[in-house]
């Protein structure tokens, strides 16, 4: 049982290039949820997704994209990388019902 | 809409030192408040949440919808008690959390 796992791990952009964020859970959960990490601004959502299909926008969406094809996978795009978005990104799940997020260990992500 | 607001971004204390971790919230329907705490090296992960009242590793947190704060609370820190602490309010729609912004506990020895 892996809980949250999100890849890669670290990864260095150059500002115009595209990825792909990782987000893949094996708990069966419902919710899932993208959060970027900036010193002195905790934790911000960006986007968020209530069951498998659907997706909705969190407080801080602009430049990102996702998906939730399958109920176990939750994908971060950045379709044109930016220094802003240098940020530690994390991936949470909840199972409906419950109060308790279950957190990925994080992406690291610098664009120079 | 929600906002958390934790004022002290670090506190340091040393060992055996009495702890008190402020947050203040606004929100405008009844809020469910947590604790989440992150350790070095290691995942974000829930401390406790003000419906159950409870004590964990020696820390609690009690709501004061009055002055709308939920401080996290310890009466002897420990060394093992360094880590980012975070305050989130839980809205209905969605089960998102709102953060605040943490604040770094330092237990000196």
């Amino acid at each position: 049982n892996a809980g949250v796992t999100q890849t890669p791990k670290f990864r260095v952009l150059k500002t115009g290039q595209s990825m792909t964020l990782l987000c893949a859970q094996d708990m069966n959960h419902e919710y899932m949820y993208w959060y970027r990490q900036d010193p002195g601004m905790g934790l911000r959502l960006i986007h968020y997704s209530v069951g498998e299909g659907t997706t909705a926008k969190g407080e801080v969406p602009d430049g990102y994209n996702v998906s939730r094809l399958k109920k176990q996978n939750f994908l971060l795009g950045l379709e044109s990388a930016a220094p802003s978005q240098t940020s530690v990104y994390f991936c949470a799940s909840l199972r409906s019902g419950d109060y308790g997020y279950t957190f990925g260990s994080g992406t690291r992500l610098t664009v120079v | 809409a929600q906002r958390v607001t934790q004022p002290e971004k670090l506190l340091s204390v040393f060992k055996g030192a009495p702890v008190e971790l402020k947050c203040n919230y606004s929100y405008s329907g009844s809020p469910e408040l947590f604790w989440y705490v992150q350790y070095s090296r290691q995942r974000l992960q829930l401390l406790l949440r003000h419906i159950s009242r409870e004590s964990i590793k020696g820390f609690t947190a009690d709501l004061n919808k009055g002055e709308t704060s939920f401080h996290l609370k310890k009466p002897f820190a420990q060394e093992e008690d360094s880590a980012m602490y975070y305050c989130a309010l839980r809205a209905n729609a969605g089960n998102m959390l709102t953060f605040g912004g943490g604040t770094r506990l330092m237990v000196k020895p």
